[in-house]
């Protein structure tokens, strides 16, 4: 089983629609998780951290964590062709050292205008 | 303020040859990881350094190398250059490295081609 486990897509969505990007994890010690963004041909941005059970809204996007489930998602809302890209989810997961960031392998997100 | 910083961006080498990579953090922040991202493999992990040490190393030959200097740049060496070596370098940094709360800000990579 991996670490950290995304559907590879691609998601598909219409314009103006919500896109809903899912991400489980195996450790359940796991901390905090991470979305970042990535353009093709660029480096990996950063859109949202969240620690916390429950939701967290920034904008169009919202993150979402269910420690018990072991599930972490992301909703973008009024999707836009500018969204495109592939998003990828960052688990910080316990080791003998203190905390390490592992990634999952990204689900790539098409928004058709 | 200035976020990582990787050179060269670009960079064709030839099989058999040894590359090195260099990358500034962010000012302030102690911890830089190395990435590997190829299409078919996505974001694998080399290693992570903090205050010049190797804290972790994944999964990857004794080719690839790294180091990190007292004021937290961080190099990356890959020698005998193999065709599948080619790939996105990324370059990651962070405050501290090992907090359930730390954050990795990236860097805009390297690409490195081996024909």
């Amino acid at each position: 089983q991996k670490e950290v486990e995304q559907n590879s897509g691609p998601l598909s969505v219409p314009e103006g629609a919500i896109a809903s990007l899912n991400c489980t994890y195996s450790d359940r010690g796991s901390q905090s998780f991470f979305w970042y963004r990535q353009y093709s041909g660029k480096s990996p941005e950063l859109i949202m951290s969240i620690y916390s059970n429950g939701d967290k809204e920034d904008g169009r996007f919202t993150a979402q964590l269910n420690k018990a489930s072991q599930y972490v998602s992301l909703l973008i809302r009024d999707s836009q062709p500018s969204d495109s890209a592939t998003y990828l989810c960052a688990v910080n997961t316990p080791y003998t050292g203190g905390f390490k960031t592992i990634f999952g392998a990204g689900t790539r997100l098409f928004v058709k205008a | 303020k200035a976020g990582v910083t990787q050179t060269p961006r670009y960079l064709i080498k030839t099989r058999g040859q040894q590359v090195t990579l260099s990358c500034s953090p962010i000012s302030g922040h102690r911890s830089v990881s190395w990435y590997q991202q190829t299409p078919g493999q996505g974001l694998q992990f080399l290693f992570e350094y903090f205050s010049e040490t190797q804290r972790n190393k994944g999964n990857f030959p004794g080719r690839f190398s790294g180091r990190q200097f007292s004021n937290s740049r961080s190099e990356m060496n890959v020698s005998t250059l193999e065709l599948g070596d080619s790939a996105l370098y990324l370059c990651a940094s962070s405050l501290a490295g090992t907090g359930h709360g730390n954050t990795i800000y990236f860097g805009e990579g390297s690409w490195l081609t081996v024909v």
